[in-house]
């Protein structure tokens, strides 16, 4: 079946601009995940959703950055007057509830540039 | 919160030799530990995980073990072949009945597979 996608793949932005990044789960998945991966770092987790309960927000760096979940599917992570050190490439997960709910499938990510 | 340590940062091998990436944790409370490859401009792929109740698993070539009472864990990749030159990331969480919380990630470890 499909994967997670995310969009847009690439988004070049001027500091102080807002930008919104979309990603679509697994079918099916109830858990959702944003990380953030900086040239040559690891990934960072920003936040978590799980079904209709409060996200986790404890990854968010700042006020700059929000996410919102709309009918338990789809995902926008919102960065607000963006900066040169928020480029980065944006990662997506979700995992499906039940048997395996800890396995986290990566989308693709977007590349985000702050000019 | 939880902190992952990985080393090496790079790894070289000769093709046909085995390889050993090894990680700690700090939380005593994680017991869920995947390890993902990515390759460049490509999304993280999971490997291999292994949860806190079980010491060894095995998958082909790539075995993981985990050592609880020392917080660390490692990534064992036997008969090295050129197309498992990749950056892998150790990785540490908790999971239970409501889901699984957000993954705390090594730096990677840039593996090289010298023909």
């Amino acid at each position: 079946g499909a994967g997670v996608s995310q969009s847009p793949s690439n988004k070049v932005t001027e500091k102080g601009k807002d930008v919104e990044l979309r990603c679509d789960p697994i079918s099916g998945h109830t858990a959702l995940y944003w990380y953030r991966q900086s040239l040559g770092q690891g990934l960072e987790f920003l936040i978590y959703f799980q079904g209709n309960s409060a996200p986790d927000k404890s990854g968010l760096p700042s006020d700059r950055f929000s996410a919102e979940r709309t009918g338990g599917s789809v995902s926008t992570l919102t960065i607000q007057r963006t900066q040169q050190e928020d480029s980065a490439v944006y990662l997506c997960a979700s995992s499906p509830p039940g048997q395996g709910r800890e396995t986290q499938y990566f989308g693709p990510g977007t590349r985000l540039l702050v000019l | 919160g939880e902190n992952v340590e990985q080393h090496p940062s790079t790894l070289s091998v000769q093709e046909g030799d085995s390889a050993v990436i090894k990680c700690t944790y700090s939380d005593s409370a994680s017991n869920y530990f995947p390890w993902y490859k990515q390759e460049l401009g490509k999304r993280p792929q999971l490997i291999i995980d292994i949860r806190s109740n079980v010491g060894e698993k095995k998958d082909q070539r790539i075995a993981v073990t985990l050592n609880k009472t020392a917080k660390h864990f490692s990534l064992h990749i036997t008969e090295t072949q050129p197309e498992d030159s990749a950056v892998y990331f150790c990785a540490a969480s908790k999971f239970g009945g409501g889901g699984a919380d957000g993954l705390t990630f090594g730096k990677g470890t840039h593996l090289i597979i010298q023909p």
